[in-house]
């Protein structure tokens, strides 16, 4: 059970757009910023966003973050096949035992 | 460029301990954290914890204080994970990647993979 609730899949069809939710609580997502990775069958994760909204250089613009609350989104638009993956959203919990969590990860399938 | 050069994959029995090395390459080794994060057959990310390279400063996950020892050789750059007491359940590809921080923290650059595979 991971401490961010990430939907266990989402798809779309090629072309369209999709949301990636992220639940947390004050104690990690409330009070601190997230970062999202992609990770493509068989690799390493890939850094997608950080601090909330902040795209690394070479990631298209087609990728987004947000966050509100306790919760936070990935959004990609204009989706394309290449987008299959696992996604991860991430962040610092404040909590007594301060450490670094992941959502279980969405499988994003484009139909 | 930014690279994290991990060690080749392991096969343990129960009960040993396994050593994986990252080795760091085009930045400045001691401006920046490294962590460990591992992924078990078919599971999500789980963060393993943290050392600064700068002062070997460290903050290990709790399920793991007491088995998980993180170092660093700063004339090698290179970062080290062991993991001692092996279970079946330490399966996993182990990945380090490096710490960044702006507002908050991340992880912008990330090893390939090393696979520990535990097995009598």
């Amino acid at each position: 059970q991971s401490v961010l609730t990430q939907p266990p899949s989402v798809s779309a069809a090629p072309g369209q757009k999709v949301t990636i939710s992220c639940s947390g609580s004050s104690s990690n997502i409330g009070n601190n910023y997230v970062s999202w990775y992609q990770q493509l069958p068989g690799t390493a994760p890939k850094l997608l966003i950080y601090d909330n909204n902040k795209r690394p250089s070479g990631i298209p613009d087609r990728f987004s973050g947000s966050k509100s609350g306790t919760s936070a989104t990935l959004g990609i638009t204009g989706l394309q096949t290449g987008d299959e993956a696992d996604y991860y959203c991430g962040t610092w919990d404040s909590s007594l035992s301060a450490n670094w969590v992941f959502g279980g990860g969405t499988k994003l399938t484009v139909l | 460029q930014v690279q994290l050069v991990q060690s080749g994959a392991e096969v343990k029995k129960p009960g040993a301990s396994v050593k994986v090395s990252c080795k760091a390459s085009g930045y400045t080794f001691t401006s920046y954290g490294i962590s460990w994060v591992r992924q078990a057959p078919g599971q999500g990310l789980e963060w393993m914890g943290w050392i600064s390279a700068y002062n070997g400063n460290t903050n290990y996950a709790q399920k793991l204080q007491g088995r998980v020892t993180m170092t660093t050789d700063t004339s090698t750059s290179t970062a080290y994970m062991e993991l001692r007491s092996l279970r079946s359940d330490d399966t996993a590809v182990y990945y380090c990647a490096r710490l960044e921080q702006g507002y908050g923290y991340w992880f912008d650059y990330w090893g390939q993979g090393t696979l520990v595979t535990v097995s009598s």
